[in-house]
């Protein structure tokens, strides 16, 4: 069983298009995370969940929308996408927020063209 | 603002070497530190922790230690194998919320 899964594992779209990625978590965990990695493999930190309430919203542009529908549920929208949006996307939980550790998942490629 | 910086960027090193990846942090506030391997066009696999209270973590022939005051944490890879190529990212836990990422070094291991 995929303790963090993703879909879908890449996406191809163009400019201007509306795209959504899902993230779901079977740990019974009470925090979920959007993490984004360039081109450059940097990893930054977009949004954080916890118990399907925001609690950490970095320098993102409002074209991303996060939703939770409930504690094992954290997906990602993402208006009117841009060349500059190309980028791997993680998503992550915790127990807790704080928890020490942290489990990915394997993380969706979105290609802007 | 806490920032993370590995060093080096990227290594290559024939099999059967010992090697130490570094990781240095700015802000020595941390609840915790942990090291990731993360392979190409793959997710992260958690790789060890360490408490901010810890100095050091082995798991097989990984061993990360750390030193909050100074703001240093060290991966020592034992007996290098082709296996262990991968990029390895070191990331901090402050404040008890989201991870802070260093940009990671690129491991190449030739048999």
């Amino acid at each position: 069983d995929t303790a963090v899964s993703q879909t879908p594992k890449y996406l191809v779209t163009q400019m201007g298009n509306d795209k959504s990625i899902k993230c779901e978590q079977n740990l019974g965990h009470d925090t979920m995370y959007w993490y984004k990695q360039d081109s450059k493999k940097f990893l930054k930190i977009m949004f954080s969940y916890n118990n399907k309430e925001l609690i950490i919203n970095e320098t993102v542009p409002n074209r991303f929308s996060p939703k939770s529908p409930d504690k094992a549920h954290l997906n990602l929208h993402i208006n009117s996408l841009e060349l500059g949006d190309s980028a791997v996307y993680f998503c992550a939980s915790s127990q807790v927020a704080g928890a020490p550790e942290q489990y990915f998942g394997p993380g969706t490629r979105l290609t802007v063209t | 603002k806490q920032e993370v910086t590995q060093i080096p960027a990227a290594l290559s090193v024939p099999e059967g070497e010992n090697l130490v990846l570094n990781c240095s942090f700015t802000d020595s506030a941390i609840y915790n530190l942990q090291w990731f391997r993360q392979d190409p066009g793959k997710g992260l696999t958690s790789l060890l922790l360490i408490q901010s209270s810890q100095r050091e973590q082995t798991s097989g022939r990984l061993n990360a230690s750390l030193d909050k005051s100074s703001g240093r944490s060290t991966l020592y890879i034992a007996a290098s194998q082709p296996g262990d190529s991968a990029t390895y990212l070191c990331a901090v836990n402050q404040a008890g919320t989201a991870l802070i990422f260093g940009k990671g070094t690129t491991l190449s291991v030739s048999s």
